[in-house]
Order: structure tokens, then C-alpha cells, then sequence
């Protein structure tokens, strides 16, 4: 069965600052990954996912993930962060071909002025 | 487009009570599910659909039935609601289930509490 961890509850950051919010999956098969990001008392909003190809993948809003097979990871980051980017960041995985997605528990990011 | 709609956006139940949660979408998508949100859960799949006439169990259907007569509608029946039912719930849809383009498309929560 497919999971999906999100190791840190919170992440705080600086403006300007770099940031990194962690994803680690287990699926059997070929991983599709996601990222979606959910502002206060609204939906989930697609970010960015990787199917195949480039292991870096660049998505809305400036941010970009990197896949990495042998750690099981894909990270989200963004070069500079914006307090606009404070939200709850969630990633998700779908088996090959599957239908059900499952998603990690999300990760609450603040950026600090 | 509307995109992903959801009524109502808050509902106050008795326990044993029963409704239905309504989604629509009008972008013509194949695959639509129904997700609860509860704090430090993330999102959990309770029922999906890969076309009309066609739904399927997630991870949490106990409790909840679902149909989909049209492509655009999908509701969510609560049958007999308990407490434990308390929680935000989610449609989305993709255009299929298709990796290539299915990236899904959230409504906006119905947030449900069931005394």
C-alpha cells in the first residue's frame, strides 16, 4: 500500500529565505507525486507533480520539487520565500495508473517578515 | 467556469440525522472522489468515480454512499451521521485518471459538524 510522509508538522522561514518542505513516499510501482497547497478556508490548490523525465520539476508560483528515487524523497523548494507562500503544503502520491491518491498529513509553512 | 462547486458550505447535524454533500463540476472531468479533512490527517479518500455509473470505495467509505448518474454531479450521502463524521469534506475532479492530466481540482469544503 502506497503512504506518504511529511516529516515536519511546521516549517517557519524567513522572507528572502530559502525554503525546503520534506516529502518521503512508499508506493509499489512507478510514483506520481504531487504537491498542492491549501490557503485558509479553501480547497487544496495543484502546485506542481512529477510523472516521468527531468527529476527536477518546476511548478506555480516559483516553486519546484526534486524527485529522488533512491531516497524515496520529493521535496518542495523555493529560492526566495514570500509571505504570501504561508499556507499548508500537501503531498500526495498515485500508484501507476491508479485512481486513489493519498496524501501526507501536510505540512503548516510560515514565512516570517 | 465554476470549476468544482460544493453545497452547502456549513452544515449543523443531530446525530442519526441524514443529508446529502453536493458537488458539481463543469469542466467535463471524468475522475471525481470525495475527501474528509481532519487536523493532522491530511486528506483521506472516501469514495471516488472514473465515469458515470461508476463509483468506487477509498480508504474511509463506512458511513457514506455515493453516486454519479452525470458526469458533472457527484453527491454525497450521509446515511445515519454520527460525531465522528465532524470534519471538512472535499470534492475534486481531473480530467481523468490518466497520470498525464490528473492533477485534480479541489471545490471549496463543505465544513460538516454533527452533534
Amino acid at each position: 500500500a502506497q503512504s506518504v510522509a511529511q516529516p515536519e508538522d511546521q516549517v517557519n522561514v524567513a522572507e528572502g529565505n530559502p525554503l525546503t518542505v520534506k516529502c518521503t513516499y512508499s508506493v509499489s510501482g512507478n510514483p506520481y507525486l504531487f504537491w498542492y497547497v491549501q490557503y485558509p478556508n479553501r480547497g487544496l490548490q495543484f502546485l506542481l507533480k512529477y510523472i516521468t523525465g527531468d527529476n527536477l520539476v518546476k511548478g506555480s508560483y516559483g516553486f519546484e520539487a526534486e524527485f529522488n528515487k533512491s531516497q524515496t524523497s520529493f521535496h518542495l523548494k523555493k529560492p526566495s520565500a514570500l509571505v504570501s507562500d504561508s499556507a499548508l503544503y500537501f503531498c500526495a502520491v498515485s500508484p501507476d495508473y491508479g485512481q486513489n491518491f493519498v496524501f501526507g498529513p501536510g505540512t503548516r509553512l510560515s514565512v516570517l517578515p | 467556469n465554476a470549476g468544482v462547486t460544493q453545497t452547502p458550505k456549513f452544515q449543523v447535524l443531530k446525530t442519526g440525522q441524514s443529508m446529502t454533500l453536493q458537488c458539481a463540476q463543469d469542466m467535463n472531468h471524468e475522475y471525481m472522489s470525495w475527501y474528509r479533512q481532519d487536523p493532522g490527517m491530511g486528506l483521506r479518500l472516501i469514495h471516488y468515480s472514473v465515469g458515470a455509473g461508476i463509483t468506487d470505495q477509498g480508504e474511509v467509505p463506512n458511513g457514506y454512499n455515493v453516486s454519479r448518474s452525470t458526469t458533472e454531479d457527484f453527491p454525497l450521502r450521509l446515511l445515519s451521521a454520527a460525531p465522528s463524521q465532524t470534519s471538512v469534506y472535499f470534492c475534486a475532479s481531473s480530467y481523468s485518471s490518466n497520470p498525464q492530466s490528473n492533477e485534480q481540482f479541489f471545490g471549496p469544503g463543505t465544513r460538516l459538524t454533527v452533534l
